[in-house]
């Protein structure tokens, strides 16, 4: 049972350049997040979805985009990176009902 | 809007000491409450919630905390640390029935000398 998988787990973009983070569960959790952390900043939610086909904005959504074509899986893009976009980025889903929340093991992004 | 503080930037205990952490939440609804903790380079795992019934909370690996709804808070405690709960503890606040948010603290950091 892998849980919340998210790939890549490092990467480093130029600024301007494009790229698309994935999320997969195997839970069959209902609702999927986008964090970001920050340092001092804790973890602020960007995107998430309550279900296939659905998305939300979250606190910080801007330069963000998201989908959820299929359940198993949300994808967070960021179509012109900016330096501003460095951070660790995690996903994590839970299931309807009241159960915690389960987390990726993160993406660490680094806009030069 | 729905806030999070969690008192302490940073503590640092010896072995054995008791720990308490703060955190307190504004929302004035009933509210679903986390504790996290992220150990060094990994992602966050739970270590207790509360959603109803006793507000004294028990979770993984000895930790406790206690949910006091006329002062807003859900402190998180341990009798007695080891050098093993060196991390970095998250309190976190969800409004039942309502937002799909999930608002975190900043964040405590504790480090546990041997």
């Amino acid at each position: 049972n892998a849980g919340v998988t998210q790939t890549p787990k490092f990467r480093v973009l130029k600024t301007g350049q494009s790229m698309t983070l994935l999320c997969a569960q195997d839970m069959n959790h209902e609702y999927m997040y986008w964090y970001r952390q920050d340092p001092g900043m804790g973890l602020r939610l960007i995107h998430y979805s309550v279900g296939e086909g659905t998305t939300a904005k979250g606190e910080v959504p801007d330069g963000y985009n998201v989908s959820r074509l299929k359940k198993q899986n949300f994808l967070l893009g960021l179509e012109s990176a900016a330096p501003s976009q460095t951070s660790v980025y995690f996903c994590a889903s839970r299931r309807d009902g009241n159960y915690g929340y389960t987390f990726g093991s993160g993406t660490r992004l680094t806009v030069v | 809007a729905q806030s999070v503080s969690q008192h302490n930037h940073h503590v640092i205990l010896s072995e054995a000491a008791s720990l308490e952490l703060g955190c307190n939440y504004s929302y004035g609804g009933t509210v679903n409450l986390f504790w996290y903790v992220q150990y060094p380079g990994q992602h966050l795992q739970l270590l207790l919630k509360y959603f109803s019934g006793d507000p004294l909370v028990k979770g993984i690996k000895g930790f406790e905390a206690e949910f006091i709804k006329s002062k807003f808070s859900f402190n998180l405690r341990k009798p007695s640390v080891q050098w093993s709960d060196t991390a970095e503890y998250f309190c976190a606040v969800k409004s039942q029935g309502g937002s799909e948010k999930l608002v975190f603290g900043k964040g405590t950091k504790l480090t546990v000398n041997p």
